[in-house]
Order: structure tokens, then C-alpha cells, then sequence
């Protein structure tokens, strides 16, 4: 079965510095893995997704993420937080099979802080 | 395109009660899916329609019905609320397959039943 887990339901980093929120997938098959974004009272925001293409995917705003198979881990990154960074990040693998091919199973999220 | 549009933004309702929430997308998706979301849960899947004509139960439909309209409309049913079903709910469209594969999620729809 495919499942997502993220480390850490709340990161808070100072404005300026990297941030780092962690993902990792459980998958038999190459998984297609996503990235949204929701800022307070929103919807969610696709961020950036890995289908098999190159390792290291670059995303709005600034953020990327490297998938990396041995570690079965999807990492999201920003080298420098902005205030307007503020939001929940949730990480998502697409089921590959059966008759729920396309559906997404999500991580439980983290909020990230960012302090000035 | 207004994208995936959802009704209402805010609704509370009294234990027992029915309501159905309403979501339209412009984007000619096939697939449509019906999420909830509750504090340290992430979103689970509640139903989806792979297709016009099609709706299939995901991880949490009990105490749910779905309809598709039509293409454009997919809609959630309360048939007897409860207290455990306060959440904020979410209805997404999604296009492409392979590398185009991508979910589009509507503002939501904030649920309280009392």
C-alpha cells in the first residue's frame, strides 16, 4: 500500500533562513509525489510534483524538492523564509493502481512559522 | 475560469439536520473528489467520480452520499449530521495523466454541527 509521512507537524524557522520540511513515501511502484501549499482559511495550492522526470523539481515561490529513491524521501526546501511563507505544506503520493489510479493519499501536514 | 467553485463558504447546522454542499468546476476534469480535512488528519478522501456517471467511496464515506450532476457539478450529502462530521470540507477536479496528472482544490466549505 502507498502512504505518505511527514515529520514534524510544526517547523518554525527566523526569516532569512532555510527551510526544511520532510516527507517521506512508501510506494511498490515509481510514485508521482506532490507538494501543496494552503495559506490560512484557503484552498490548497499545488506547489510543485515529481513524475519521473528529473530528480530535483522546482516549484513556486522559491521552494524545490529532491526525490530521492534510496532514502524514499521527497524533501522540500527553500535556501531563504519569507514572512509570506506562513502556511501548511502538505505532501501527497498518487495511487498507481486498480481502480483508485489518479487518487492522492496525503501526509497529515506541517505549518511552518517563520519569526522575524 | 473560475476554477473549482464551492457552496457555501460557512455553514452550521443542529445534530440531525441535511445539507448538501455544492461544487462546480470549468475546466472540462473527468475526475472530481470530495475531501475532508480536521486538525492533525491531513485531507482524507470522503468520495470521487472518475468519470461523468461514476462515484466511488473513499477512505471516510460513511454518513455521506455524492451526486454528479453532470461533467461540471459534484455534490456532497448530509443526510443526518453529527458532531463528528465538523470539518472543513474540500472538493477537487483533476486533469491530465502522466506528468500533467494535477488536482485542482476549490476555498472549501467550513462545516459546524452543534
Amino acid at each position: 500500500a502507498q502512504s505518505v509521512t511527514q515529520l514534524g507537524s510544526h517547523v518554525s524557522v527566523s526569516e532569512g533562513a532555510l527551510v526544511l520540511l520532510r516527507c517521506n513515501y512508501s510506494s511498490s511502484v515509481p510514485p508521482y509525489l506532490f507538494w501543496y501549499v494552503q495559506y490560512p482559511n484557503q484552498g490548497l495550492q499545488l506547489l510543485l510534483k515529481y513524475t519521473s522526470a528529473a530528480t530535483l523539481v522546482k516549484g513556486i515561490n522559491g521552494f524545490e524538492a529532491e526525490f530521492k529513491k534510496s532514502e524514499t524521501s521527497f524533501h522540500l526546501t527553500k535556501p531563504s523564509a519569507h514572512m509570506s511563507d506562513a502556511a501548511e505544506y502538505f505532501c501527497a503520493v498518487r495511487m498507481n493502481y486498480g481502480g483508485s489510479q489518479g487518487n492522492l493519499i496525503f501526509g497529515k501536514g506541517t505549518k511552518l512559522s517563520v519569526k522575524p | 475560469n473560475a476554477g473549482v467553485t464551492q457552496t457555501p463558504k460557512f455553514q452550521v447546522l443542529k445534530t440531525g439536520q441535511s445539507m448538501t454542499l455544492q461544487c462546480a468546476q470549468d475546466m472540462n476534469h473527468n475526475s472530481m473528489y470530495w475531501y475532508r480535512q480536521d486538525p492533525g488528519m491531513g485531507l482524507r478522501l470522503i468520495y470521487y467520480s472518475a468519470s461523468e456517471g461514476t462515484t466511488d467511496k473513499g477512505e471516510v464515506p460513511n454518513g455521506y452520499n455524492v451526486s454528479r450532476l453532470n461533467k461540471r457539478e459534484f455534490s456532497l450529502r448530509l443526510e443526518s449530521a453529527a458532531p463528528s462530521q465538523t470539518s472543513v470540507y474540500f472538493c477537487a477536479s483533476r486533469w491530465g495523466q502522466g506528468y500533467t496528472d494535477t488536482q485542482y482544490f476549490g476555498p472549501g466549505t467550513r462545516l459546524t454541527v452543534l
